[in-house]
């Protein structure tokens, strides 16, 4: 029972181009979603957040779009850069209601120059 | 100066031993959590602790065994060890209970032969 489900496990962009990563969730008391990013034998790290009061959230290259109506979330990745090249999940939590973050499998970016 | 750090990075170890990994997180958090991501990759939660306090306690055998000695710090004990349990395990912390930011420790890679 995936309530976070990124479909696509791998992905390829050029270098410089835009990287739009997809994130589907199916758990309506959601209402924090998070995006992590994961090089090979290092753990997450935090990329950008965003809560359903917003439908969009930017921090520098990055802006993370909400659909809630869709339950539907991307990441936007602009320009692509080499360093992206790594594997990013979608993460999502209901505040104030349950203590968990809730991650997907997965989507490998791979940045081609 | 690691965030959280985690010992051993690599574990390997036959059925039935008992084996523990430690956790230590230098951030001042609360909440500190053990998550296993398994071979097909999905990040999962498998025990939170706030400020000592056991707040999640997922469906995990009862032979893996949780223990905070206090808030810096997050052991995971597992006993009997099983081939399933081979995974990578990461001890993550965060300042806000369940739904925030958390920061991830670099993981621990357990093979059980």
């Amino acid at each position: 029972d995936q309530q976070v489900k990124q479909n696509s496990p791998s992905l390829s962009v050029q270098e410089g181009r835009i990287s739009i990563l997809n994130c589907d969730y199916t758990n309506s008391m959601f209402d924090y979603f998070l995006w992590y990013k994961k090089y090979p034998a290092e753990g997450p790290t935090f990329l950008i957040s965003i809560s359903s009061i917003k439908d969009k959230n930017e921090d520098g290259r990055f802006t993370v779009f909400l659909n809630k109506s869709a339950k539907h979330l991307s990441l936007h990745i602009v320009p692509s850069q080499p360093g992206d090249s790594a594997v990013y999940f979608c993460a999502a939590s209901a505040m104030n209601r349950d203590d968990k973050i809730i991650f997907g499998k997965g989507t490998r970016l791979h940045i081609l120059p | 100066d690691t965030a959280v750090s985690q010992t051993p990075k690599y574990l390997v170890t036959q059925m039935g031993n008992d084996k523990s990994i430690k956790c230590e997180q230098n951030l001042g958090h609360d909440t500190m959590y053990w998550y296993k991501q398994d071979s097909k990759k999905f990040l999962k939660i498998m025990f939170s602790y706030n400020n000592k306090e056991l707040i999640i306690n997922e469906t995990v055998p009862n032979r893996f065994s949780p223990k905070s000695p206090d808030k810096a710090h997050l052991n995971l004990h597992i006993n009997s060890l099983e081939l399933g349990d081979s995974a990578v395990y990461f001890c993550a912390s965060g300042q806000d209970r369940g739904f925030g930011e958390q920061y991830f420790g670099p993981g621990t890679r357990l093979t059980v032969t």
